[in-house]
Order: structure tokens, then sequence, then C-alpha cells
């Protein structure tokens, strides 16, 4: 069964330093979505992409954090520097396409800044 | 106001037991309307989705819209301990964006 793959599972990063984590979509997917979950809170999206196109980054915060998918299959989310407060899982879905109703995740990155 | 809002719980009930879960949402242009289920330290899982108003039944689950009133709900019949996780309502905004409530956390109790 196709999955959405991400990595790492975890990581432990000291402030100030950069992290980036990675998703793979299913094979086909045109959108690509990351999200942010805080524990106990449900997931906000940080940024929506359609092919190698960036659609919604409105609530990125972009002093700090970045994400590409340069060909339009693969994405990268980097944040530098971490703070404290970005502690939290980062998830990444994908969907067929942007009208389509059933978008999968992934396993999620759980990130802890110390 | 959030767009979608979920009671967080958590909700504790016997095996066996009828689980109902419920959310509001603020836009009545809202048309799309999931169910996804999230265990602990997982990725959230489509259940259901449904379209508009009315229910839609999947084995123990059914989904259900009234855009009347702005509420959408979950019921799980005959209960299981394997239905335990994080159970959380979301939408489609018009721009094709997935909204999320908070979450309810259940625990069904052997």
């Amino acid at each position: 069964e196709a999955e959405v793959a991400q990595s790492p599972r975890y990581k432990i990063t000291e402030k100030s330093q950069a992290v980036a984590f990675w998703c793979d979509p299913i094979s086909g997917h045109a959108t690509l979505y990351w999200y942010r979950q805080i524990l106990g809170q449900g997931p906000e999206l940080l940024v929506q992409f359609q092919d190698e196109s960036v659609v919604d980054d409105s609530q990125l915060p972009k002093d700090r954090f970045s994400a590409e998918r340069l060909k339009g299959v693969d994405s990268t989310l980097k944040i530098q520097p971490a703070e404290l407060g970005d502690s939290a899982m980062y998830l990444c879905a994908s969907s067929p396409n942007r009208q389509n109703t059933e978008a999968f995740f992934g396993q999620g990155t759980r990130l802890t800044v110390v | 106001q959030k767009e979608v809002e979920q009671d967080p719980g958590p909700l504790s009930v016997p095996e066996g037991a009828i689980v109902s879960l419920n959310c509001t949402y603020s836009n009545s242009a809202f048309q799309y309307f999931m169910w996804y289920r999230q265990y602990s330290r997982k990725g959230p899982e489509l259940l259901m989705y449904t379209y508009s108003s009315g229910n839609k039944e999947d084995g123990r689950f059914t989904a259900q819209v009234d855009k009347s009133s702005k509420y959408i709900s979950l019921f799980i019949r005959d209960s299981q301990p394997s239905d335990s996780a994080t159970y959380l309502c979301a939408t489609y905004s018009s721009a094709s964006k997935i909204i999320f409530g908070s979450g309810t956390r259940l625990s069904i109790r052997p």
C-alpha cells in the first residue's frame, strides 16, 4: 500500500541550530501539505504545494521556516534557527489534486528543541 | 472564533458503548467534512468523509452532517478498546486548505 514517507521520525536539536525534515508523497500526488501539530491540538497548515508551486504559505513563519518542492515530488521543510516553541510534530500529507477530498498523512517527525 | 470547534475531551466510555463525537464549524460555505483518527505518536488517518448534509455509514462508524446548524458528528457503535485514539474533525476551505478541529481524545475501557 502506498504511503507518505517522512524522515527522520524523531529529532532533538538545540535552539538556534538548523533542522530539516523530508517528505516523499504518494507517487502521482500533485498536492503536498506540511502541517505542524502541537501536543493536544489539531494540525495547522504551514505550507501547501501544487506540484512545485506554493499555493498557500500564509501561516509559515518565513523569517525562520522555508519549504521547497523543487521537482514537484519530494519536499523539504527547514527551520533556521530553531526556537524552543518549535517543538511539535511536523506532518506531511499528500493528495492527488487540490480538489480531491482525501489527504493521506505520513507518520510525522517529532521535533524537540532543547 | 476558530473555523472548526471540537470538544477536546478526554472522553472515556466502557467497551460496547455508543460513542458520539461532535464538532461545529463557522463558515456555511464549507461542503466537505472529514473525520481522521490519530493514534499516539502516529499521523492522522482518514476514517470517513461526507459531502454536504446527511449521513454516511461505514461498518461501526456513522458520520453525520447538519448544515442548518453547522454541526458534524461521528458515531461509533459497539466501541472497542482499539478505537481508543484522538479523533479529528476537518473540513476544506474554498482554497482547498484542510482545517482541523483540536481533536477529541477517546478512551474505551475494557
